[in-house]
């Protein structure tokens, strides 16, 4: 069992261009969230996924963030027009049922130049 | 303070002493969650106590959750240098079909040799 898988590590991105993060959740896992995480603090719930359906994205802003889950296939975090303030560490996580720990990946990476 | 914030912000302590590190948080919680974070790393899930639970061991790891004050403790027995980490709190809320884990800006601990 790979645990949660996140790509890339590290991505670097000029402004204005589109960041896509990548995030396959543990085998027979099917929540997954995403968090982000800027420098010296704890991490941001951003959004919380099920197969094909965005359950909360409450912490998710409002204009060029998105993110999908389909039937097949990794979770993506979609960042378009990315700008200064973007760069952070993104966690994804992935959980069974409830009342159970979460699983994280080892983050992406984004820094934009 | 927030949810999920942790008490003190940096920790330091000689190698062999006990750490303790306290959590507080706001809302009505299914159960809290602590999380070790190596600089620049993801998060490792250390430890997950139950709404219905007041503690819970896990080799050197002992976690108290009192529910009345909504706190939480974590303590480290005999440390060691390779426990300098950030360590941090995260309370699982879940209210109707949402789930999210809310995290504090956690605790550096720095365990000197």
């Amino acid at each position: 069992n790979a645990g949660v898988m996140q790509n890339p590590r590290h991505l670097v991105r000029r402004r204005g261009q589109e960041a896509r993060l990548r995030c396959s959740p543990m085998k027979g896992h099917s929540h997954v969230y995403w968090y982000r995480q800027l420098p010296e603090e704890g991490l941001k719930f951003m959004v919380y996924l099920q197969k094909e359906n965005i359950i909360d994205e409450s912490g998710m802003p409002k204009e060029r963030f998105s993110a999908e889950f389909p039937k097949e296939g990794p979770s993506i975090l979609r960042i378009q027009q990315v700008v200064r303030g973007d760069s952070a560490a993104y966690f994804c996580a992935s959980s069974g049922t409830v009342n159970y720990g979460y699983t994280f990946g080892s983050g992406t990476r984004l820094t934009v130049v | 303070s927030q949810q999920g914030e942790e008490d003190p912000q940096a920790l330091s302590i000689q190698e062999g002493e006990n750490a303790t590190m306290n959590c507080s948080y706001k809302t009505s919680i299914n159960n809290l969650q602590w999380y070790r974070q190596n600089s620049g790393r993801g998060l490792v899930h250390l430890i997950l106590i139950r709404s219905n639970e007041r503690e819970k061991h896990s080799g050197r790891l002992r976690v108290t959750l009192d529910t009345s004050k909504k706190s939480s403790s974590l303590l480290i027995t005999a440390s060691r240098a390779a426990d300098t980490a950030s360590y941090f709190c995260a309370t699982d809320a879940i209210s109707g079909s949402a789930r999210q884990l809310t995290f504090g800006s956690g605790t550096q601990l720095t365990v000197l040799p």
